[in-house]
């Protein structure tokens, strides 16, 4: 099955600086990937789906990019603001299973 | 449109008990998603309802059970409970395709 490793737990970054979270997975290559954000005691929020033939997406000010070969994604935050602190999550979908499999998750703190 | 909507959002409940939660998905989803949120395990898939047939199952014992009824609201209960159900069940739905997965505020259960 699918293995998930997203970096660090936890991530605190300055205001304004660009906070950059990882995803790793293991395996077979998904057909897309997800970014979720989710806050302290409630369900999370769809951000960004990127598909294994594009590179990058963007929207406002995250931008998500897919490395099949490293099996890798990255989720870049810049401008980032203490409204941005939340536990981001990736997602993967598993094929055979049929099923979302979703990382742990980093949480991300931003300092004023 | 009104988003996903779980009931009740806090329970407890004592060992030994069963319990059932509800989720009501976005209307026109049909697609139903369960899944148990922990410290130590993340977010894990339990089960998804389609069509009111259940299309997939996670790695959960026989005491977790859903059903889906015909209007797409779905109910997820758990038998015989163990202090390690303690957890936030999250309930999620889409179109069905699962590129999007819209999830409510989840019911926070804990079992004394």
């Amino acid at each position: 099955s699918q293995k998930i490793e997203q970096n660090s737990e936890a991530l605190n970054i300055q205001e304004g600086k660009t906070a950059t979270l990882t995803c790793n997975y293991t395996n077979y290559s998904p057909a897309y990937l997800q970014w979720y954000r989710q806050d302290p005691g409630r369900g999370p929020v769809f951000l960004l789906l990127i598909r294994e033939n594009e590179k990058e997406k963007r929207k406002e000010r995250l931008k998500v990019t897919f490395d099949t070969t490293l099996k890798q994604s990255l989720f870049h935050i810049t401008a980032s603001q203490p409204a941005d602190s939340a536990t981001y999550l990736c997602a993967l979908l598993d094929p055979s299973a049929r099923q979302l499999t979703f990382g742990s998750g980093t949480q991300l703190t931003v300092l004023p | 449109k009104a988003g996903v909507t779980q009931t009740p959002r806090y329970l407890i409940k004592t060992r030994g008990q069963q319990v059932t939660l509800s989720c009501s998905p976005i209307s026109g989803h049909r697609s139903v998603s369960w899944y148990q949120q922990t410290p130590g395990q993340g977010l894990q898939f339990l089960f998804e309802y389609f069509s009111e047939t259940q299309r997939n199952k996670g790695n959960f014992p026989g005491r977790f059970s859903g059903r889906q009824f015909s209007n797409s609201r779905s109910e997820m209960n758990v038998s015989t409970l163990e202090l390690g159900d303690s957890a936030l069940y999250l309930c999620a739905s889409s179109g069905g395709t699962k590129e999007t997965q819209y999830f409510g505020p989840g019911t926070r259960l804990l079992v004394l």
